[in-house]
């Protein structure tokens, strides 16, 4: 079974630039979680989706984030225009829907730098 | 809001030598703590987990344990090993479908 993939691993864009991260979660997992860690911090949870529907989107920053996961698959999360501290590690989750909400498989993460 | 904290932010241990790693949480509504290890390059992967209706679980090398009165739970890992060595975060589930995390704590096991 594939686990949980991110793309890209890594970018590096200016202040004012837009970047979109993917994740792919798990074939079947029908609940996705974004999250962030900037240096040195905790991993905080940005929202979670159910199918395409945002469950909880408490932990967006502000609306220069917008996450979308049409058709219920894979999903984006777009910064527009990026600030200086966006700055961190962006990690995907994928759960399945109806087993134990907290057993969560995270993806390798997309280091975003902003300059 | 939710809370959880972790302590020490760094842990170097000679190899054989046992580590442990303590975290606290402020919800006492709290049901679930997971420990996460992060290798360099990957995501976090559960290694372990304890539920509020146990003390202690083990799992070989690593067993956790949690005080529900004192609100802390513990990870201890014996007989390091080098390939011990990455960051291990401690979570919490608050039951409203989100995981909080602690900052985090980089182990390094010396040779």
């Amino acid at each position: 079974e594939a686990g949980v993939t991110q793309f890209p691993s890594h970018s590096v864009i200016e202040k004012g630039q837009t970047v979109t991260l993917r994740c792919d979660p798990i074939s079947g997992h029908d609940n996705l979680y974004w999250y962030r860690r900037v240096m040195g911090k905790e991993i905080k949870f940005l929202l979670h989706f159910v199918k395409e529907s945002k469950q909880d989107e408490s932990g967006m920053p502000n609306n220069r984030f917008l996450a979308e996961r049409t058709g219920g698959t894979y999903s984006t999360l777009k910064v527009q225009p990026a600030e200086l501290e966006d700055s961190g590690v962006y990690f995907c989750a994928s759960s399945r829907l109806g087993g134990a909400l907290y057993e969560q498989y995270f993806g390798p993460g997309t280091r975003l730098t902003v300059t | 809001g939710e809370n959880v904290e972790q302590h020490p932010s760094t842990l170097s241990v000679q190899e054989g030598d046992s580590a442990v790693i303590k975290c606290t949480y402020s919800d006492s509504a709290s049901n679930y703590f997971p420990w996460y290890k992060q290798e360099l390059g990957k995501g976090p992967q559960l290694i372990i987990d304890i539920r509020s209706n146990v003390g202690e679980k083990k799992d070989q090398r690593i067993a956790v344990t949690l005080n529900k009165t004192a609100k802390h739970f513990s990870l201890h890992i014996t007989e390091t090993q080098p390939e011990d060595s990455a960051v291990y975060f401690c979570a919490a589930f608050f039951g409203n479908e989100k995981l909080t995390f602690g900052t985090g704590t980089r182990l390094t096991i010396i040779p």
